[in-house]
């Protein structure tokens, strides 16, 4: 089973600051979903990211997927209260233990 | 498009009781998978099925067991339950033409939050 290490676990910003979380393995991933969960809720798929290299954006989120396909990141730039949430990497049927966002008004 | 619907939302047993989750997928999805989330281990699979047949089993003991019927609907049922099997139970479903394994995007309910007593 595929390991995924996500750092950090935890992170509490002011808004308008940007931010990268990690996500890891000692395995090379076939492809690496990211998600976002709100407290109640059930994980939203944000990206879905398959070649080495790959960058995607969505609005302020930049993924980018490493080139060696075992590492992906997550920036944000100028963090907005709503981006506050869970975040979670996975791939396949393997979830990371998340990131907890706080963004601060 | 309607999206993947859990029942119950919320529910409450003693210990020693068991407990029937349900899972509607997502129209036209023929994959469903099923996790349980607590804030110590986070998200854990639990079981992947596909056609009514399951396809990959995490590491729970086997007081944790699922179905698939036939219109992709999918239930989970835990018996002689434990304080520690308090947790969120997600399910999800995927529109891959194979096992979610293949594929890899999951589009989630809200889930099933089951407390023990």
């Amino acid at each position: 089973t595929q390991l995924l290490e996500q750092s950090p676990q935890f992170l509490s910003i002011q808004e308008g600051e940007n931010l990268t979380v990690y996500c890891n393995s000692s395995s090379v991933f076939s492809s690496l979903q990211w998600y976002r969960q709100e407290p109640g809720e059930g994980p939203v798929l944000l990206v879905t990211v398959v070649t080495g290299g790959e960058v995607k954006k969505l609005k302020r989120l930049t993924f980018q997927f490493g080139d060696a396909r075992k590492d992906s990141s997550l920036h944000i730039t100028a963090a907005q209260p709503g981006d506050t949430g869970l975040y979670l990497c996975a791939s396949r049927l393997t979830f990371g233990e998340g990131t907890q966002l706080t963004v601060n008004p | 498009k309607a999206g993947v619907t859990q029942t119950p939302r919320y529910l409450i047993k003693t210990r020693g009781q068991q407990v029937t989750l349900s899972c509607s997928p997502i129209s036209g999805h023929r994959s469903v998978s099923w996790y349980q989330q607590t804030p110590g281990q986070g998200l854990q699979f639990l079981f992947e099925y596909f056609s009514e047949t399951q396809r990959n089993k995490g590491n729970f003991p086997g007081r944790f067991s699922g179905r698939q019927f036939s219109n992709s609907r999918s239930e989970m049922n835990v018996s002689t339950l434990e304080l520690g099997d308090s947790a969120l139970y997600l399910c999800a479903s995927s529109s891959g033409r194979g096992p979610i394994s293949n594929t890899g995007e999951l589009f989630f309910g809200e889930g099933s939050r089951l407390t023990v007593l």
